[in-house]
Parts: C-alpha cells; structure tokens; sequence
C-alpha cells in the first residue's frame, strides 16, 4: 500500500507549457507539502497545506498554484514552464504542522524536465 | 536569518562507525529531523530529537544540543547500503522545516 504517491513519475515538456502534477495520500494526515529540489540536491519548501488551508507560501512564482481538493489530494500546477523549472518535486505528508514523531513521509517524486 | 550547516561530503569504510554533524539556527525551536536520501529515491525518515541527548534506534544515533545549536547522526557498523545523503532539519516556531543541503556519504569496501 503505498503511503504517498505522485503521478507522474517522469515528466518531459517543452517550455511554455502548463503541466499539472497529482499528490495523494492514505496515512490520514492532516498536513501536505510540496518541495522543489534542484540539480544540487538542495531541498525548498514551497507550500504546506494543513487541513486544505494554506499554510507556508514561499516565495515562488505565481505560476505554480496547488490546490487541495481534501485533505487526502494537493495538486500542483505550473503555468508557462521554463527551463529553471526543471527539477524534481516531492509531495510529502505529515501527521499534523509539529510532524509528530515520524516526521515527514515523501512520494517517489517528480522528475520535470523542460525543454 | 535561517540556516543550517552540515557538510557536504564524508567517507568511511565498512563496518567503521560515522558521526555527521549539523549546526542549526532557528526562529524559536520545535526540533530537528534528521532524513536518508538515496540517490534517485525520495528522503525518508531516520529520527527526531526535541529534548537534549541522545536517542539511540538500532544502527542509527541522533545527538541534540539545544543550547550549542547543535546535533550529529551516528551511524555504526557502517554497511555499503549506508551510502546516501543524510538531510538535517530544524523546525522553526512557525513549524516550517528548515533543510540542510545534506551530507553525501560515502562508505568504501
């Protein structure tokens, strides 16, 4: 059973385009995030959602917008992509804000790659 | 500001035992999360300390000075599945998780 999964897994488009990538989870956790991590490894927060209310909005472009349809479901879609948006993105979950004591559970990821 | 320091890179020999150390500075504390990456594959969970000392999980040791700022992960009886990169976290007062840029670990034969 799979806790946290992201589709799709691998994801090719051309510049300008608008892409939508799905998150879901079956933990009954309260709280969602999406993260961006680049070619250096580096791990960003870009939103977090608690209870389908945002919560942290960093300071990314406002062509990417999630959505969260329930609690189980946040979504990202990314509006006119460009060649900096190439990356992978994780979807995590965790019990609530605090993390509890198993802190975060991350999707598989995934992989944009813009061309 | 926010920030985490941890090094980028270590080496050790299988069956040696590794200490990687994170020094953290936060707005306000509510833990430190430490994560496994393998190459390719999402972080996953290793530990979380909140009160100062050590808390011990099989192979794994997490280490938190709150006053210094300060926290290492101990790996003993080092296995070749050990090669990955180690993320150190720090919950700030908000909750938000602040991410190191992780330590590469790599254990030879």
């Amino acid at each position: 059973d799979t806790a946290v999964s992201q589709t799709p897994k691998y994801l090719v488009t051309q510049m300008g385009n608008d892409k939508s990538i799905k998150c879901e989870q079956n933990l009954g956790h309260d709280t969602m995030y999406w993260y961006k991590q680049d070619s250096k490894k580096f791990l960003k927060i870009m939103f977090s959602y608690n209870n389908k209310e945002l919560i942290i909005n960093e300071t990314v472009p406002n062509r990417f917008s999630p959505k969260s349809p329930d609690k189980a479901h946040l979504n990202l879609h990314i509006n006119s992509l460009e060649l900096g948006d190439s990356a992978v993105y994780f979807c995590a979950s965790s019990q609530d804000l605090a993390g509890g004591l198993l802190g975060q559970f991350f999707g598989p990821g995934t992989r944009l790659t813009v061309l | 500001g926010q920030n985490i320091d941890q090094p980028t890179e270590m080496t050790a020999t299988e069956g040696a035992i590794v200490q990687i150390n994170c020094t953290y500075q936060t707005s306000g504390f509510n833990g430190l999360f430490w994560y496994q990456q393998h190459a390719g594959e999402a972080p996953t969970f290793l530990s979380y300390n909140v009160l100062d000392g050590l808390e011990e999980k099989g192979r794994f040791s997490s280490f938190l000075s709150r006053s210094k700022g300060y926290s290492y992960l101990l790996l003993k009886e080092l296995q070749m599945k050990d090669s990955a990169s180690y993320l150190c976290a720090a919950m700030d007062s908000n909750y938000q998780l602040i991410w190191g840029a992780g330590t590469k670990l790599i254990i030879k034969p």
